[in-house]
């Protein structure tokens, strides 16, 4: 079954524009964990923010996490085409050791 | 240093035969998941790896199976294979445990005819 809800499904901007990738969740959790996949590939690990966390930062790379509304916000600022990717946002719940992924965001940068 | 190394790549079988993937971690890395992935269902996790003991295990039948050697080396077995088995078979490793992230290998694509 799947914790998170990504929003939107699939996103299109111009390169430079900023990028906004929402993911909302159930239940509580331990962290949340952000990752890109190209295509076909292996998932790659960005960002995690734990639950007493508001916000982060690395690189071009923002994360916000809002635990009373069970949201986080991922933003990809002055994207480039290498950004074009799947996102996921992934939550460790309390009490085990698995990481439960959303349904991810499809993002395409247009050159 | 290396990344997980996941073996084959690509792997193509008959419904009803069985199959093994194989997962390096990256060295000194004591856990290891792993992760079905399906344009349907998307991401689910089978099981986890630590030490050789099954930690944790998701909502998938007995035809899925693991172990995990001394050398923190993993496979995963999926005996009667069938058509919906058909997915991108990850692994992913973690120094401790997932709570700080996890490295994935590139997966093993899996289709079954």
């Amino acid at each position: 079954s799947q914790q998170g809800e990504e929003d939107p499904q699939a996103l299109s901007i111009q390169e430079g524009e900023n990028a906004t990738m929402n993911c909302s969740y159930k239940t509580s959790i331990n962290n949340l964990q952000w990752y890109r996949q190209n295509s076909g590939r292996g998932l790659v690990h960005l960002i995690l923010i734990r639950s007493n966390e508001r916000e982060k930062h690395s690189g071009r790379l923002r994360v916000t996490l809002d635990t009373s509304k069970k949201s986080s916000s991922l933003l990809i600022t002055a994207s480039r085409a290498a950004d074009t990717a799947s996102y996921f946002c992934a939550t460790l719940n309390f009490g085990n050791e698995k990481l439960t992924f959303g349904t991810g965001t499809r993002l395409t940068i247009i050159p | 240093k290396a990344g997980v190394t996941q073996t084959p790549r690509y792997l193509i079988k008959t419904r009803g035969q069985q199959v093994t993937l194989s997962c390096s971690p990256i060295s000194g890395h004591r856990s290891v998941s792993w992760y079905q992935q399906t344009p349907g269902q998307g991401l689910q996790f089978l099981f986890e790896y630590f030490s050789e003991t099954q930690r944790n295990k998701g909502n998938f039948p007995g035809r899925f199976s693991g172990r995990q050697f001394s050398n923190s080396r993993s496979e995963m077995n999926v005996s009667t294979l069938e058509l919906g088995d058909s997915a991108l078979y990850l692994c992913a490793s973690s120094l401790e445990g997932v709570r700080y992230g996890y490295t994935f290998g590139s997966g093993t694509r899996l289709t079954v005819v």
